[in-house]
């Protein structure tokens, strides 16, 4: 079972809704990512948050928009999103950014969001 | 820059075969490496890692050797299941830090009963 727990697990939304994704990890990690995936192909990093702050933005659209209110929670809010961006969304944690022994993230077991 | 080539799937199986699906990298310096699966409508899972060349990552019957000469770490299981039936994702990180897993494409395996 994963420590990682995101709801919802599905979304639909139209093209004018606000809506929250949220993910809560219990590990003690102190990174916390955001990835999207597109069907048959490897999830695609968004953001990372490492100490509660955004350490990494990969030149993600601002209808994408994250927050880390703790080192336990992490949200994706969108708004204005296109139907492009229907996807899995899937919460990551890891314990720190890594070292010598690698940089080993757990998965949560993603949102399914749909945009119409 | 770094990156990992899998083998293309699909990978089709009968129940109790011998699985491999290759998977080598390029990268700088002594990269950690491991096989992420995914199961149909769920979320990644760690299936195993190696940290450093000569070293056997295991889990659940499955197995994979970091060979640092041949820049490979090929994922083996001797039986098959139909529960096996998954995507399985290889994977590379840096060994200064950091935060970027650099995936492969990932190869889909169906074992059939």
């Amino acid at each position: 079972d994963t420590e990682v727990t995101q709801t919802p697990k599905h979304l639909v939304m139209g093209m004018t809704n606000k809506k929250s994704l949220k993910c809560e990890q219990h590990m003690g990690h102190r990174a916390m990512y955001w990835y999207k995936q597109k069907a048959k192909k490897p999830p695609e990093l968004m953001f990372v948050y490492s100490y509660e702050k955004l350490s990494i933005n990969e030149s993600v659209p601002s209808r994408f928009s994250p927050e880390c209110p703790n080192s336990s929670l992490l949200n994706l809010h969108l708004h204005a999103l296109q139907p492009e961006d229907s996807a899995l969304y899937l919460c990551a944690s890891s314990q720190d950014g890594g070292g010598p022994l690698g940089n080993t993230i757990y998965f949560g077991e993603g949102s399914w969001l749909t945009v119409v | 820059g770094n990156s990992v080539t899998q083998m293309e799937g699909p990978v089709t199986l009968s129940e109790e075969a011998f699985l491999t699906i290759n998977c080598t990298y390029t990268a700088t310096g002594y990269p950690s490496l491991f096989w992420y699966v995914q199961y149909p409508g769920e979320g990644l899972q760690l299936l195993l890692k190696a940290t450093k060349a000569d070293d056997k990552g295991s889990n659940k019957g499955f197995e994979a050797t970091y060979r640092k000469e041949t820049t490979s770490f090929h994922l083996e299981k001797g039986s098959v299941q139909v529960s096996d039936s998954a995507v399985y994702f290889c994977a590379l990180t840096g060994n200064t830090g950091g935060f970027k897993t650099i995936f492969g494409a990932g190869t889909r395996l169906f074992v059939k009963a």
